[in-house]
């Protein structure tokens, strides 16, 4: 599997801000993606990010909320616009790789706390 | 109707035996299934990947497939105190969405 790291891990932010987080992957991968998982809840797919072009997103999530790049085979970056405490949540990406395209493996998650 | 559905637990098993968690998933059109364990405040880490009908053997983990009931199982044998984790069920729609269920969280009693 590949090495993602994410940055920030965690971050505490007052309602109104923004925060982008990274995603970084040790090699070059097919396809990634970004997930929410609310406190005591299930992982939602937000985006799938597309290299080179504007994401795709899922029904509920839009693109002034949550803008995505991704400018290169192994980086990506997702922006939590104007939040509010419902935005706090742990935001992870996935990766996955050409010749096992079906299966996707988690960064470690930032988790973010809006007050 | 969920789209994948497992049963939120605590589901309590002693050290050494048999953990059971299912899952069961409403698109017929999936193909794909995955187990994921999450540790309390870790990221999900892949077990189990499953494609077809029967069973699928990884040391001392089984998944279990029957898409004629769409139902998924994880068998987790000689259970550790080290598997007390939540337990995710995924299925892929369409080319790249993986669905999650709400996750079974286990718990091994020494």
């Amino acid at each position: 599997s590949a090495v993602i790291s994410q940055k920030p891990s965690r971050d505490i932010c007052q309602r109104g801000t923004s925060l982008t987080i990274q995603c970084q992957v040790d090699s070059q991968v097919t396809m990634m993606f970004w997930y929410r998982q609310q406190p005591g809840q299930s992982l939602t797919l937000i985006a799938t990010a597309n290299q080179g072009s504007e994401a795709t997103y899922e029904s509920g999530f839009v693109i002034d909320k949550f803008p995505i790049s991704r400018p290169n085979l192994t980086f990506s970056t997702l922006t939590v616009s104007n939040m509010s405490p419902e935005d706090s949540s742990i935001y992870l990406c996935s990766v996955s790789r050409t010749g096992d395209s079906d299966t996707q493996y988690f960064g470690p998650g930032t988790r973010l706390t809006v007050l | 109707q969920k789209e994948v559905e497992q049963n939120s637990g605590p589901l309590s098993v002693p050290e050494g035996a048999i953990a059971s968690l299912n899952c069961t998933y409403s698109d017929r059109g999936s193909q794909s299934f995955f187990w994921y364990r999450q540790y309390s405040g870790k990221s999900p880490e892949l077990i189990m990947s499953i494609y077809s009908n029967g069973d699928k053997e990884d040391g001392r983990f089984t998944a279990q497939l029957n898409k004629a009931s769409q139902y998924v199982s994880l068998l987790i044998r000689d259970s550790q105190p080290s598997d007390s984790a939540t337990y995710l069920c995924a299925a892929l729609q369409g080319a790249q969405k993986l669905v999650f269920g709400q996750g079974t969280r286990l718990t091994i009693n020494p």
